[in-house]
This record gives C-alpha cells, sequence and structure tokens, in this order.
C-alpha cells in the first residue's frame, strides 16, 4: 500500500520561500502512468491544486500559481518536492501531497498524504 | 476559465438515498471524479472515471456523468458518510475542483 508523507516547515515568514518534500513509500515514483502532484486546502476551505510532476520531469501547474510553484523530484530518494516562493499570509493552508492517475484523457488523486499545515507570519 | 458547481450542502435521513450534483459547461463530455473528506482527514477517492469505485469503497457509493452533470450517489446512506465531497474534472491542461459540498446525515 503507498504511503507519502509531508515534511517542511510549519511556520515560514512572509516573503520567503517554503519548501516541502513529500517521501514515497510502498511504491515507485518511477512508476510510468502516474504523476506526483501538491494540493492545498486553506482553512475551513476547498481544495486547490498546485501541480504535479513525472518523473520523467514533465509538469502542470495551476495557472493562478505558475509563477510562483517550481515542482522537482528526486528518484533515487522516492520523494518529490514543492518550492513556493514570495508566500504572504494567503499561502497559509494545509498542504497535501498525491499519488496521480494519467488516463491520457484526464487525471484524478488516487492516495494522498496526511497533509502538512504551513502557517505565513512574521 | 472552466468552472464546476456544487450545492454547499444536501441533507440526507439515514438509510436513504443522498444525490451530490456536479455541474459544468459538458462535463459529460469529461472525466469527473469525486472525493470524501472528514473533519481532520486528508481527502479520499471515492468515485474515477465517473462511474468506477476504488477498491475498499462500498458499493453504496456511484457515480454518473452525462450532460453538464456528474452526479455522486449514496445509497443507503450511514452516519458514517456525513462529509464534505469534492467532484474533480480535468480541463485545458488544468485541474478543476468543485467547491464541495457538506453532506448531512440525519
Amino acid at each position: 500500500q503507498v504511503q507519502l508523507q509531508e515534511s517542511g516547515p510549519g511556520l515560514v515568514k512572509p516573503s520567503q520561500t517554503v519548501s516541502l518534500t513529500c517521501t514515497v513509500s510502498g511504491d515507485s515514483i518511477s512508476s510510468d502512468g502516474y504523476y506526483w502532484a501538491w494540493l492545498r486546502q486553506h482553512p475551513g476551505k476547498g481544495l486547490e491544486w498546485i501541480g504535479f510532476i513525472h518523473y520523467r520531469g514533465r509538469t502542470y501547474y495551476s495557472p493562478s500559481l505558475k509563477s510562483r510553484v517550481t515542482l522537482s523530484v528526486d528518484t533515487s530518494e522516492n520523494q518529490f518536492s514543492l518550492d513556493l516562493n514570495s508566500v504572504s499570509a494567503a499561502d497559509t493552508a494545509v498542504y497535501f501531497c498525491a499519488k496521480v492517475r494519467d488516463y491520457s484523457s484526464g487525471y484524478h488523486f488516487e492516495y494522498w498524504g496526511r497533509g502538512t499545515l504551513v502557517t505565513v507570519s512574521s | 476559465s472552466y468552472e464546476v458547481t456544487q450545492p454547499p450542502s444536501v441533507s440526507v435521513s439515514p438509510g436513504q438515498t443522498a444525490s451530490i450534483t456536479c455541474s459544468g459547461d459538458k462535463l459529460g463530455k469529461k472525466y469527473a471524479a469525486w472525493y470524501q473528506q472528514k473533519p481532520g482527514q486528508s481527502p479520499v477517492l471515492v468515485i474515477y472515471q465517473d462511474t468506477r469505485r476504488p477498491s475498499g469503497i462500498p458499493e453504496r457509493f456511484s457515480g454518473s456523468n452525462s450532460g453538464n452533470t456528474a452526479t455522486l450517489t449514496i445509497s443507503g446512506a450511514q452516519a458514517m458518510d456525513e462529509a464534505d465531497y469534492y467532484c474533480q474534472a480535468w480541463e485545458s491542461n488544468t485541474v478543476i475542483f468543485g467547491g464541495g459540498t457538506k453532506l448531512t446525515v440525519l
């Protein structure tokens, strides 16, 4: 059974970059047919997609966050990461990583991590 | 940009059938997925590719998608089904989520 675990700082100062890592166990990140995603959920709000990455490097980003987001993958560590720069209080949210099934005409999120709360505050 | 719309809340009596809709332009021509999220937990996939149910998801969960509306149906709703439900689609290289529907079983 695949498991995903987010890690990173719980508190970040405004204007800084938050870096989160998702460690995958029970599965190989180097699997064709799958992507690896980041999503977030503001307190009391709905789900927001940030982007996803294939182990070969192809990426898809949310248009609203694309200018501030970088995704990367480390196949040797079976991890993938999110960098979000120029953060503000509006980026305070629970951040989830997820495994994405790719069936060419669509995608869905098969497995999710537990999420990690990131608070942006000085 | 493409949007999908869900009702903010739906109520159902235990043992009855709950239907949660997700509306978007020509949504029936795209695949829809549904997620269940209980308070303090991460989302769980309950329906994908409109009608398919992942292993471990009870048979009382079913889905359909036609025209402009995808529907998640919970037949014989139970107290444990009380949760937020989100629909999701893919359009123009973008993941689209509905705003979520709070299902109350009372």
